[in-house]
């Protein structure tokens, strides 16, 4: 069973880094492209960030463009996002998603709040 | 960047009703969208991909249409374990959106 879980959210203060992580288990993570997408509450949702199986392609929002950085270690079948200069525009749930052009699954989201 | 903009923004409909929900892109996706489904506290699932591809254990009631701009997700008899926020999204090209997303309820 693919399962994604999300980890590392939390309140920070604007301007502040955060570090999230995403542990995949139930398929081969090194052989899938993978994505952050948010959502603010009460909003839609937003594509962040995506990166590809090996590492070779990275791409990012204009939002976050310069402020994070996606990355994954395929030795441990975990994403993360490093997230630097924090702003109250950033405070959404977090999602990690299997990429296969589609996203064909998702995990259940990690909350990211940014308050002084 | 692609523009997607999904209508209605807010749906109420009857148990048993077909229902209709819209995505329009700001130019030609070739057929590379996906519809997603998102129950109040859950994460988005995905319902159908590459326009009418029934993603595995989807029911049938649900379907997918369009090309070009133009972009259809049916219910084609309303349960009330459909009631969701649904959104589209385009994966033509990067960055990849989303539509503004489709609330329904039941009446």
């Amino acid at each position: 069973e693919v399962q994604l879980v999300e980890s590392g959210g939390g309140l920070v203060q604007p301007g502040r880094s955060l570090k999230l992580s995403c542990l995949a288990s139930g398929f081969t993570f090194s052989n899938y492209g993978m994505n952050w997408i948010r959502q603010a509450p009460g909003k839609g949702l937003e594509w962040v960030a995506s990166i590809s199986s090996s590492s070779s392609y990275i791409y990012y929002a204009d939002t976050v463009k310069g402020r994070f950085t996606i990355s994954r270690d395929n030795a441990k079948n975990t994403l993360y996002l490093q997230m630097t200069s924090l702003r109250s525009e950033d405070t959404a749930l977090y999602y990690c998603a299997r990429e296969r052009a589609s996203f064909d699954y998702w995990g259940q989201g990690v909350m990211v709040t940014v308050s002084s | 960047d692609i523009q997607m903009t999904q209508s209605p923004s807010f749906l109420s409909a009857s148990v048993g009703d077909r229902v209709t929900i819209n995505c329009k892109a700001s130019q030609n996706i070739n057929k590379y969208l996906d519809w997603y489904q998102q129950k109040h506290g859950e994460a988005p699932k995905l319902l159908i991909y590459n326009t009418n591809n029934l993603q595995t254990g989807i029911p049938s009631r649900f379907s997918g249409s369009g090309s070009g701009t133009d972009y259809t997700l049916t219910i084609s008899s309303l349960q009330p374990e459909d009631v969701a926020t649904y959104f589209c999204l385009q994966h033509s090209s990067r960055p990849r959106t989303f539509g503004g997303g489709t609330k329904l309820e039941l009446k």
